[in-house]
């Protein structure tokens, strides 16, 4: 397997306008999972996914942001309009549930919003 | 809330020695623990993981200790090498819950 994809690598886009990412977890892992990466903050959980379906989107920050998982070989996190505090790197992660697993996470895509 | 710390952001070490990382939590109580790593433009990558009722793991180099009481893991690499060059994230889990990650130690281990 591939590992889990991610696309764009890199997004530069400009505040106000609608950015999309992408993500395919493993073939065969019915968790999916969205993280954001900060220096101040580290990684946060934005939401996750289990056999396709939102557990917990607790994490994420604003109305601004939604997700989406319409099939177990895809996921998007979408964030309409974007602001400058959106810069990030985002990961999609995906794992094969249960009890105790490891999480495999994607390349990650690099936002900035200027 | 819950809170998970690292003992300190950057590390550096002379290549050889053992580099020894620190994670602490408060207000949670996990049944396991992880270790990852991550080098730069790149996602984090699992390690080695240690379950509540372990009190110590090993992987080649690599050693995790896992005191409940102290609410405390600590991440040993011994002979550490230049490639040992990354950060190191530590993980809380329980049950079916996603991770909780600490923020890291970037680890530079000098030749």
């Amino acid at each position: 397997d591939a590992g889990v994809i991610q696309s764009p690598r890199h997004e530069v886009t400009e505040m106000g306008q609608e950015v999309t990412l992408r993500c395919k977890p493993i073939s065969g892992h019915n968790s999916l999972f969205w993280y954001r990466q900060t220096m101040m903050r580290g990684l946060e959980l934005l939401i996750y996914f289990n056999n396709n379906v939102p557990i917990d989107d607790s994490g994420m920050p604003e109305d601004r942001f939604s997700a989406k998982m319409p099939n177990a070989s895809f996921s998007t996190l979408k964030i309409q309009p974007s602001e400058p505090r959106d810069s990030a790197v985002y990961f999609c992660a995906s794992s094969s549930g249960g009890e105790v697993t490891e999480a495999f996470f994607g390349q990650g895509t690099r936002l900035t919003v200027v | 809330s819950q809170k998970i710390e690292q003992n300190s952001e950057a590390l550096n070490i002379q290549e050889g020695k053992t580099a020894t990382l620190t994670c602490n939590y408060t207000n949670y109580s996990p049944a396991y623990l992880q270790w990852y790593r991550q080098d730069p433009g790149r996602g984090p990558v699992f390690l080695l993981l240690i379950r509540e009722n372990e009190k110590e793991k090993r992987k080649e180099r690599l050693k995790v200790t896992f005191d409940t009481t102290l609410k405390q893991s600590l991440f040993h690499i011994t002979a550490s090498q230049p490639a040992d060059s990354a950060t190191y994230l530590c993980a809380l889990g329980s049950g079916n819950t996603p991770l909780v990650f600490g923020k890291g130690t970037r680890l530079s281990v000098i030749a």
